[in-house]
């Protein structure tokens, strides 16, 4: 059972350079959900989606874009990487009134 | 906005019981859960609790709500070593909006043999 599948494990970037971090979901989930992790801090809503084609803003979403073209897979793009982005990064997915599922995490370091 | 808050640290030795406390602000969360991380590992939904409920128990762990003081607690009975994670605390309005989960800042567990 795959389950929420995130790719890259680590990644080091240097300040104004893009990329897009990866998140699949093989469970057929409406429901799909970015966050970061930073210290003392718990787990802040980046950006969600509702289904395919439907994406909204989180609690901090600046800096980061999305989208949902395929139910299977919620990409996170950073268009132009900040020092303050260094973070951990999950992805989770969840169907309708059910728990979430998360990924084992994405951590970013940006110089 | 809703507010979720846990002490950081916690130590314990094995055998003995832990107790990991949350407070929480928003008078509309319906739901409340307690999520496991382990390292370098995605967060676990370990039991969640209805608002409508005082308690909840499920093997070793034991879930304490009070309402009143928007206080929650986990019990982890007879703690071992492979209980040493983070432990986050979280709520959301309804089952439905799990995408709206409002997440405490966790609470590092560590079991001593």
């Amino acid at each position: 059972n795959a389950g929420v599948t995130q790719t890259p494990k680590f990644q080091v970037l240097k300040t104004g350079q893009s990329m897009t971090l990866q998140c699949a979901q093989d469970m057929n989930h409406e429901y799909m959900s970015w966050y970061r992790q930073d210290p003392g801090m718990g787990l802040r809503l980046i950006h969600y989606s509702v289904g395919a084609g439907i994406t909204d803003q989180g609690e901090v979403p600046n800096g980061y874009n999305v989208s949902r073209s395929t139910t299977e897979d919620f990409p996170l793009r950073l268009l132009s990487a900040a020092p303050s982005q260094t973070s951990v990064y999950f992805c989770a997915s969840s169907s309708a009134n059910e728990k979430l599922f998360f990924g084992s995490g994405t951590q970013l370091s940006v110089l | 906005g809703e507010d979720v808050e846990q002490s950081l640290f916690l130590s314990v030795r094995e055998g003995d019981s832990s107790v990991i406390n949350c407070t929480y602000t928003d008078s509309s969360s319906t739901y409340l859960y307690w999520y496991k991380q382990e390292p370098g590992a995605g967060l676990q939904l370990l039991t969640y609790i209805f608002s409508n409920m005082d308690m909840k128990q499920d093997q070793r762990l034991t879930v304490l709500l009070n309402k009143k003081d928007k206080h929650l607690s986990l019990r982890i009975a007879d703690t071992q070593t492979g209980d040493s994670a983070i432990y986050f605390c979280a709520e959301s309005p309804d089952v439905g909006s799990a995408r709206q989960l409002t997440f405490g800042s966790g609470t590092q567990l560590t079991v001593l043999p």
